[in-house]
């Protein structure tokens, strides 16, 4: 199973908007709609932001949203916020019991 | 509230075994997967398996397979991770996060485990 494909990085400033793209395939994000998204912080364990492609759990404020087309889904973060400069993954489910995460991008606020 | 708590940090040599506990409070330790993500130094997230705390069901990733053993014991909310024949490219912070089956959504502090001789 090959990991998902993110851009290394992105960058955007405060109040600005940014989209991390995750692409997969036909076997995992285009099959399923369950693509998860993660925000992680240097030297801390990852934070749910997004599951089920677009839902918010609670207490994760709505400048968060997520959209997939066909075998690529993404993040948007709108409003951008200093706090907001962290590394944020994709996962994906992948069928038979199985997960697949992205290689992660790097946001520079 | 949900919390996982994991083990700390160990230093293994090359070829030997680890085994990372993950106690989990706050829910019912049977309604919810857990899986096992690691992170080496600088790297990414990389799913490892998960275990169905339930019934004791396990699905690892096809390059852990015959490597890696999730188990659990439901006397004491603790899910394990134990990982053999350890090479230098194990070295990982090792996550444990509970959900569905499709995503894990509270995770543990993560476990150090460092391979060197």
């Amino acid at each position: 199973q090959s990991a998902l494909t993110q851009p290394p990085s992105v960058s955007g400033s405060p109040g600005q908007s940014v989209t991390i793209s995750c692409t997969g395939t036909s076997s995992d994000v285009g099959a399923y709609n369950y693509v998860s998204w993660y925000q992680q912080h240097p030297g801390k364990a990852p934070k749910f932001l997004i599951s089920d492609v677009n839902k918010r759990p609670s207490g994760i404020p709505d400048r968060f949203s997520g959209s997939k087309s066909g075998s690529t889904a993404s993040l948007t973060i709108s409003g951008l916020q200093a706090e907001d400069e962290a590394d944020y993954y994709c996962c994906s489910y992948a069928g038979s019991y199985t997960l697949v995460f992205g290689g992660g991008t790097k946001l520079t606020v | 509230q949900v919390h996982l708590v994991q083990s700390g940090a160990e230093l293994k040599e090359p070829g030997a075994s680890v085994k990372v506990s993950c106690k989990a409070s706050g829910y019912t330790f049977t309604t919810q997967y857990i899986h096992w993500v690691r992170q080496a130094p600088g790297q990414g997230l990389e799913w490892l398996g998960c275990l169905n705390p339930s019934s004791g069901f396990s699905k690892s990733a096809q390059k852990f397979q015959g490597r890696v053993t999730m188990t659990r014991d439901m006397s004491i909310f603790t899910a394990y991770m134990e990982l053999s024949r350890l090479r230098s490219e194990d070295t990982a912070v090792y996550y444990c996060g509970r959900g569905t089956l499709e995503r894990p959504d509270y995770w543990g502090q993560g476990a150090l485990v460092t391979v060197s001789s």
